[in-house]
């Protein structure tokens, strides 16, 4: 079985300033790691993943999340935020062999002008 | 550019109407997945589909059912609908293979059940 917790479930911001999205998970398994952003009235799209190698990835918008395999985390960050950051994020864990991906419960990312 | 649509963006029904909710995917993927969205509780999978005519349940497909007749359709019937289905519902479509795979969403569907 596999499981992902988000325990922050808002996260409030103000511009410019860095930010840490938390992603712990539990799983038997060597596992995949993704981040999706859900912004207001769409869909979700992937915002960065991780299957193997470096345990840094980052996305094209400066968000880079690390995977730790001692503490089961995979902690998303950015810098400096932006309003366009304002959005719905989803941690997501898949592991081999398995198509199903487990989703988080979501956290609120709000930038505060 | 690939797209995953969905036939509605909202919806309101009554109790006890036979709901449809369709997806297109355009990108010739074999799995195709149903989720529903619910503040606090995340993304939950009612049931996914790795092939035409091919199903599998996901954690909550009670009150639910599903039909693959195409490759890129995928649809979500609530053969009675109740007023703890009101939702939002999503769904996604990936390449074949493990957890791996990037999943492809629409933009989702607002159902309301009066």
């Amino acid at each position: 079985a596999q499981s992902v917790t988000q325990l922050d479930s808002q996260v409030p911001v103000f511009e410019e300033a860095p930010v840490e999205l938390r992603c712990n998970y539990s799983s038997s398994v060597s596992v995949y790691l993704f981040w999706y952003v859900q912004y207001p009235n769409q869909g979700l799209q992937l915002l960065l993943k991780y299957l193997s190698g470096s345990t840094l990835v980052e996305s094209i918008n400066g968000f880079e999340a690390e995977f730790n395999k001692s503490q089961t985390s995979f902690h998303l960050r950015k810098p400096s935020v932006h309003i366009s950051d304002t959005a719905e994020y989803f941690c997501a864990v898949g592991s081999g062999g398995y198509q199903k991906v487990t989703f988080g419960t979501g956290t609120k990312l709000q930038v505060i002008p | 550019d690939v797209k995953v649509t969905q036939s509605s963006r909202y919806l309101v029904k009554r109790t006890g109407e036979k709901v449809f909710l369709e997806c297109v995917q355009d990108m010739d993927h074999e799995n195709m997945f149903w989720y529903r969205q619910d503040p606090g509780l995340g993304l939950r999978l009612i049931y996914f589909s790795y092939d035409v005519k091919m199903k599998e349940k996901g954690d909550i497909p009670e009150g639910y059912s599903v039909s693959r007749e195409k490759k890129e359709r995928f649809s979500l019937i609530l053969e009675s609908a109740s007023t703890n289905q009101t939702s939002m519902y999503l769904c996604a479509s990936s390449r074949p293979g493990g957890g791996y795979n990037e999943q492809f969403f629409g933009p989702g569907t607002r159902l309301t059940v009066l």
